[in-house]
């Protein structure tokens, strides 16, 4: 257990719907990460926030918003769903959101655009 | 630009063989970390080890152990013994101090996928 927790574990929607994936981090860390894992792009980094401020973006797409909130618990809200935004969606945390601190994932978030 | 090889797509041994998956990286920094991750048939991913690039030394935990090699870029994973339970996918991934330094974000591969057949 990696003490990142993430809700909901799965999720069947359908096209041009909206979801939000929920995340709470490891107590003590203060940095939030979102990835999605497809098969066709692997692993790949979303967005990254810092103590409630984003600080670095990956390959979000514009339909896709994230945020941590005061108490550090983060949303990532995926919108106007494509069948191509099924995957495996995780959110990992660290202590400060630095390059040397190990990141820790959550056990992911499966979701389905049927 | 930087990047995280593993040209090892599927390994399929039969149990207590060892195995060594391999690890290829790209980064322009000289400060910076590499990992290995573990994501079992249940999808969860698992930190397995950090490495920092001023740390060549190499590392050994029960059964497993990884050999870094700066002058090649190489960072590998070796299961010794291997077990059914380590049939799962598994990552190597890269942060960068300079580049990413205040950010942090992993640069991973795309995967072995171990199958340890009994």
């Amino acid at each position: 257990d990696s003490g990142v927790t993430q809700t909901p574990k799965h999720l069947i929607t359908a096209t041009g719907q909206r979801v939000t994936l929920r995340c709470s981090p490891r107590s003590g860390d203060l940095s939030v990460y979102w990835y999605q894992q497809s098969l066709d792009q692997g692993l790949q980094f979303l967005i990254q926030y810092y103590n409630g401020e984003e600080r670095a973006k990956g390959n979000i797409l514009e339909r896709f918003s994230a945020q941590q909130f005061p108490d550090l618990h983060s949303e990532l809200n995926l919108s106007s769903l494509e069948l191509g935004d099924s995957a495996l969606y995780f959110c990992a945390s660290s202590v400060e959101g630095q390059a040397r601190n190990t990141i820790y994932f959550g056990e992911g978030s499966w979701l389905t655009v049927v | 630009a930087q990047k995280v090889t593993q040209a090892q797509t599927e390994i399929s041994v039969v149990e207590k063989e060892d195995v060594t998956l391999d690890c290829v990286y790209e980064t322009r920094d000289t400060t910076y970390y590499l990992f290995w991750y573990k994501q079992p048939p249940s999808g969860e991913l698992v930190f397995l080890i950090r490495r920092n690039s001023f740390d060549e030394q190499n590392e050994i935990s029960g059964r497993y152990s990884w050999n870094f090699q700066k002058s090649t870029s190489s960072f590998n994973f070796t299961i010794t013994a291997s077990q059914v339970v380590d049939s799962a996918v598994y990552f190597c991934a890269l942060s960068e101090e300079a580049y990413g330094g205040s950010q942090g974000n992993l640069i991973f591969g795309k995967g072995t996928k171990l199958s340890v057949k009994p």
